[in-house]
């Protein structure tokens, strides 16, 4: 199994422009989400979803937009990419976060606006 | 205040050292805890989960106390391999929602 796969791994872009970063698990989970990481902050949620169809605001989700139309894909848009965007980005999905399951992670987009 | 917050250390310990990290949450009513564990630049992975009677897991103990609000993690025998981020998370009450401390680093050395 691939688990969580995340594309691209690395990513410039520059500020105003748009972008898709690709999550897909190939585990049948329900769960999914999109976390940023940025240095003294912690994993920060930025969108959720139960299940195809179905998605919820974390955190942080202003500037990003999200998709569930399968159970495999959760797609994250970045609108118009900012400076305060730059951070690493880890999608994670599961049968069930809140249990002794966890989350498993993507290996993370370091994504870079200029 | 942050909803979940560590010490972000690092802790330098020797192999074979006994060490400790504790994390204190901020709303009562949060029903799941976890740690996890992230090498540096890689994705976090499960440790364990965190239950109200304690558990252990090989060298590593972790437990909660609901009425302080605090978790900690106890690792015995420290190995070089230990070395990495350990992360305090938290689920609110009736969400599945994983809130992430911002990590306590753990350097092991020889």
């Amino acid at each position: 199994n691939a688990g969580v796969t995340q594309t691209p791994k690395f990513q410039v872009l520059k500020t105003g422009q748009s972008m898709t970063l690709q999550c897909a698990q190939d585990m049948n989970h329900e769960y999914m989400s999109w976390y940023r990481q940025d240095p003294g902050m912690g994993l920060r949620l930025i969108h959720y979803s139960v299940g195809a169809g179905i998605t919820d605001q974390g955190e942080v989700p202003n500037g990003y937009n999200v998709s569930r139309s399968t159970t495999e894909d959760f797609p994250l848009r970045l609108l118009s990419a900012a400076p305060s965007q730059t951070s690493v980005y880890f999608c994670a999905s599961s049968y069930s976060p809140g249990t002794f399951y966890g989350y498993t992670f993507g290996s993370g987009t370091r994504l870079t606006v200029v | 205040r942050k909803e979940v917050e560590q010490d972000p250390g690092p802790f330098n310990v020797p192999e074979g050292a006994t060490v400790a990290f504790n994390c204190t949450y901020s709303n009562s009513a949060s029903q799941s805890f976890f740690w996890y564990r992230q090498d540096c630049r890689k994705e976090p992975k499960l440790l364990m989960s965190v239950y109200s009677s304690g558990n252990e897991d090989g060298r590593f103990t972790a437990q909660l106390n609901r009425a302080s609000q605090y978790i900690s993690l106890l690792i015995r025998d420290s190995k070089l391999s230990d070395s990495a981020t350990y992360l305090c998370v938290v689920t609110p009450y009736n969400t599945d929602k994983l809130i992430f401390g911002t990590g306590t680093r753990l350097q092991v050395f020889p």
